[in-house]
Order: C-alpha cells, then sequence, then structure tokens
C-alpha cells in the first residue's frame, strides 16, 4: 500500500515570509500524482498544486510552489508571500495513475499551518 | 470551476436512527464517487469507493451494512448511515472526478457533520 508521511504536525510562519512544508512517500509506481490540498477552518478541501511523477518540472502556483524529488520520493511545499488567509491544515496526498480514471488518494496527516500578523 | 455539493452540510440524529447524506456534482457527470470520514483535527479516512450503477467498494474495517452507498445517477451519490450511534459522529466528505475526460482531478465537497445523540 502506498504511504504519504507528513512529519510536522504543525507549523508557525510570520506574514509575509516563507514557509516549506514536508511531505514524503512510499510507492512502487513509476507513474502516480502527487498533489498538496488545504483545509481551512471551513473544512473545504481546496486543491493547491498538483505533481505529474513523470515532470521533472516542479509545478508552480502563485505563490505556491513545490519541490518533487522522485528517486528521493519527497514532495514539499513551498509558501511565498505567507498571507492570513494561509492558515489551515495542508494534506499531501498521493494518486495511482490508471489510465483515464482514478485511482484513490492517499492522504498523508496533515500539517496544521498558523501565519501570523 | 467544478462543484461539488453535499446535503445536508450539519444534522443531528438520535441513536437508532438512520440518516442520509446527499452527494451531488452540479456541472459534471462523475463516474466515480468517493466518501470520507474525518475525525477532528485529523486526516481523510476513505470508507469506500462507488461508481455509477454498480456495488460500492468499501475499505477494509467499514460496515457495508452500516454505511449503505448508493450511486443511483451520474450525477448523484447518497450514503446512508443505518442505526446511527454516537460513535458515528463524524464530518463526512464525498469526492467525485469526471471519468474518462483527462482530468485526474477529484472534487470535493463541502463536508456535512453528523452528531448523533
Amino acid at each position: 500500500a502506498q504511504t504519504v508521511t507528513q512529519s510536522q504536525p504543525e507549523m508557525s510562519v510570520q506574514e509575509a515570509e516563507t514557509v516549506t512544508l514536508s511531505c514524503t512517500y512510499d510507492t512502487s509506481e513509476n507513474n502516480y500524482y502527487l498533489f498538496w490540498y488545504k483545509q481551512p477552518p471551513s473544512r473545504q478541501m481546496i486543491l493547491v498544486i498538483r505533481q505529474e511523477a513523470y515532470k521533472q518540472q516542479n509545478a508552480t502556483e502563485n505563490r505556491f510552489s513545490v519541490n518533487f524529488q522522485k528517486a528521493a520520493k519527497s514532495f514539499s511545499l513551498k509558501i511565498s508571500d505567507s498571507q492570513l488567509g494561509d492558515t489551515a491544515m495542508y494534506f499531501c496526498a498521493f494518486m495511482d495513475y490508471r489510465g483515464s480514471t482514478l485511482g484513490r488518494l492517499y492522504f498523508g496527516r496533515g500539517t496544521q499551518l498558523t501565519v501570523w500578523p | 470551476g467544478a462543484v461539488v455539493s453535499q446535503h445536508p452540510s450539519w444534522v443531528i440524529c438520535k441513536s437508532g436512527t438512520s440518516v442520509k447524506i446527499e452527494c451531488r456534482s452540479l456541472d459534471f457527470q462523475a463516474t466515480t464517487m468517493f466518501w470520507y470520514r474525518q475525525f477532528p483535527k485529523q486526516s481523510l479516512m476513505l470508507m469506500a469507493t462507488s461508481n455509477e450503477g454498480s456495488k460500492a467498494t468499501y475499505e477494509q474495517g467499514v460496515e457495508k451494512d452500516k454505511f449503505l452507498i448508493n450511486h443511483a445517477s451520474l450525477t448523484l451519490s447518497t450514503l446512508t448511515v443505518t442505526s446511527a450511534h454516537p460513535e458515528d459522529s463524524s464530518f463526512y466528505i464525498c469526492s467525485a472526478e469526471a471519468g474518462a475526460s483527462g482530468s485526474y482531478e477529484q472534487y470535493f465537497g463541502p463536508g456535512t457533520r453528523l452528531t448523533v445523540t
């Protein structure tokens, strides 16, 4: 079974600073997807960023970027210019690749990020 | 973007009664829907995967007779908690994927908070 590990239960950062959340995973698959989801206090799951394993280039979405190290099975999330609205639980997730259909998501335990003024 | 709704958003029921939670994809057809359970400050736990027109696939340890899942159409899946007990109190989240459209993304509903008294 695939496992996803987030070793930082809680993190905090000052507004406008940069923070990096860690994630490692274990799989024997070669093709897969990786995601970072954000869950604010409303508890709505929001996709932050995704990465296809076959792409060597790290994904970037505005202030959010990842450092994908396939050999090391590492997938960290960097948040630049942190904003108060970034305060949320962040989940790293792994998805099997099954052609045109989606596989299941495997979630890490989450990292609670607090951005303070 | 794709929108998934859940109804109700919050429900209180008495022990021994049944409660039904609906998950709808509003602007796309979902061939596969997923049901998760989340306890406070914990990660999402996959309960079952449902495909339109077929029986749901339950994760190990999930009682299929207690958590009835029906995926009768491409836009609606329901989770019925039968003979609910206080230990069934939790936050239930559904997600939906758009099928063989090339998308590999799951779209999450806003969740349903179930309280059993």
